[in-house]
């Protein structure tokens, strides 16, 4: 059974399209993130969200939105899709802990090519 | 704020050689600190943490690592490396509250036949 799972996992696509990327886990955890990691393999947090709440939104441009319909999945929705958003996009999950001292699941990433 | 420092972006070791790579971070608070591998086309997969205790901890795969509060390093160690080990290494941070991990910028560990 896949921890966190995401689809696509290869995404080809034109310049200006809308495109989503779905992400689910079945560990029961309160926390979901997306990450960028560009070609240069630097990892960014986009967003987190704690029992479908948004509580971390970095700079990212206003074409993604996330979206959490239940704690168990976190979807990213990207409008006008531009060639810098070429990159592989990770989810992660991890329990909800005040004292932060747990680790972050990760999928196994989705390559975004936009051409 | 955290920050993560790698300062090794590429290291190339031989076969059955030691290896250590280096982790530094800053932080106003108490931090977890954490090293991910990531394989070829892979997602990331925890090698080791720390949480607290005894500052040396052991992974997976034979890695180890030993936090320095004091130079505030995270360095990560194997006393021999395979073929197989090749790969990125993140170093990674949580403070105490947040809910964010902060990502060093990866290191690319090349073993060598």
């Amino acid at each position: 059974d896949t921890a966190v799972s995401q689809t696509p996992k290869y995404l080809v696509t034109q310049m200006g399209n809308d495109k989503s990327i779905k992400c689910e886990q079945n560990l029961g955890h309160d926390t979901m993130y997306w990450y960028k990691q560009d070609s240069k393999k630097f990892l960014k947090i986009m967003f987190s969200y704690n029992n479908k709440e948004l509580i971390i939104n970095e700079t990212v441009p206003n074409r993604f939105s996330p979206k959490s319909p239940d704690k168990a999945h976190l979807n990213l929705h990207i409008n006008s899709l531009e060639l810098g958003d070429s990159a592989v996009y990770f989810c992660a999950s991890s329990p909800q802990n005040t004292y932060g001292n747990t680790e972050a699941f990760f999928g196994q990433g989705t390559r975004l090519t936009v051409v | 704020a955290q920050s993560v420092t790698q300062l090794d972006s590429q290291v190339p070791v031989f076969e059955e050689a030691p290896v250590e790579l280096r982790c530094n971070y800053s932080s106003s608070v108490s931090v977890y600190l954490f090293w991910y591998v990531q394989y070829p086309n892979q997602g990331l997969q925890l090698l080791l943490k720390y949480l607290s205790g005894s500052t040396l901890v052991k992974g997976i795969n034979g890695f180890e690592a030993e936090f320095n509060k004091s130079q505030t390093s995270f360095h990560l160690r194997k006393p021999s490396v395979h073929i197989s080990d090749t790969a990125e290494y993140f170093c990674a941070v949580r403070d105490n509250y947040g809910q964010n991990f902060v990502f060093g910028p990866g290191t690319r560990l090349s073993v060598l036949p």
